[in-house]
């Protein structure tokens, strides 16, 4: 079984700074994929960034970035300049790299202070 | 290209009855997924299908059935519903070993 935990419930930052949120998991699979996914109040699931764990290089989307480490089994998103659309809630998830589904953090919600 | 779409966006059920959320992908991938999301939880698989006419329970599969009978459309049944099935339904889609696309979900409230 994989298990995913995302510690801080609630995260504040203003606006144009820098906020870290952390994540780390648990598997006995060699082979996986690591996702960050945005939940804005429109509850739609947006893909913020994809990390494959066989890449030593972390994975980088504009204004996003991940520290993975895999011998600690952590995988935390730096979003920097942060600004007012990035309030959303962020999960954390898992993927074997199997037919079966994702396992996802409880959350974080993240506040934009203008 | 429409993505993944769900019907319907809401709906409201009376303990016992019965409904089925219909899920549609427009990008011809081979794997379906249906997810629940309840308050300060993540997504919990329900059931998952990896081709047509294939499915498969996931970590939260009772008092839920699914079916695929066509490769886009993937049926999530509730034949008799319960205040503890009151949650937001997520259907996802992907190719193997590629990223999931999530539909706008549903919001199921049973009374």
């Amino acid at each position: 079984a994989q298990t995913v935990t995302q510690s801080q419930p609630e995260m504040s930052v203003q606006e144009a700074e820098t906020v870290t949120l952390s994540c780390t998991y648990d598997t006995s699979e060699s082979d996986y994929y690591l996702f960050w996914y945005k939940q804005p109040p429109s509850r739609q699931m947006i893909l913020v960034i994809r990390q494959e764990a066989y890449k030593q290089q972390n994975a980088t989307e504009n204004r996003f970035s991940v520290n993975f480490q895999k011998a600690a089994k952590s995988f935390s998103l730096k979003i920097s300049d942060s600004q007012l659309g990035d309030a959303a809630m962020y999960f954390c998830a898992i993927h074997g790299g199997g037919a079966d589904g994702l396992t996802f953090g409880k959350g974080t919600h993240l506040i934009i202070q203008p | 290209n429409a993505g993944v779409t769900q019907t319907p966006k809401f709906r409201v059920l009376k303990t016992g009855q019965s409904m089925t959320l219909l899920c549609a992908q427009d990008m011809n991938h081979e794997y379906m997924y249906w997810y629940r999301q309840d308050p300060g939880m993540g997504l919990r698989l329900i059931h998952y299908s990896v081709g047509e006419g294939t499915t498969a329970k996931g970590e939260v599969p009772d008092g839920y059935n699914v079916s695929r009978l066509k490769k886009q459309n993937f049926l999530l049944g509730l034949e008799s519903a319960a205040p503890s099935q009151t949650s937001v339904y997520f259907c996802a889609s992907t190719p193997p070993a590629g990223t999931q696309y999530f539909g706008p979900g549903t919001r199921l409230l049973v009374l």
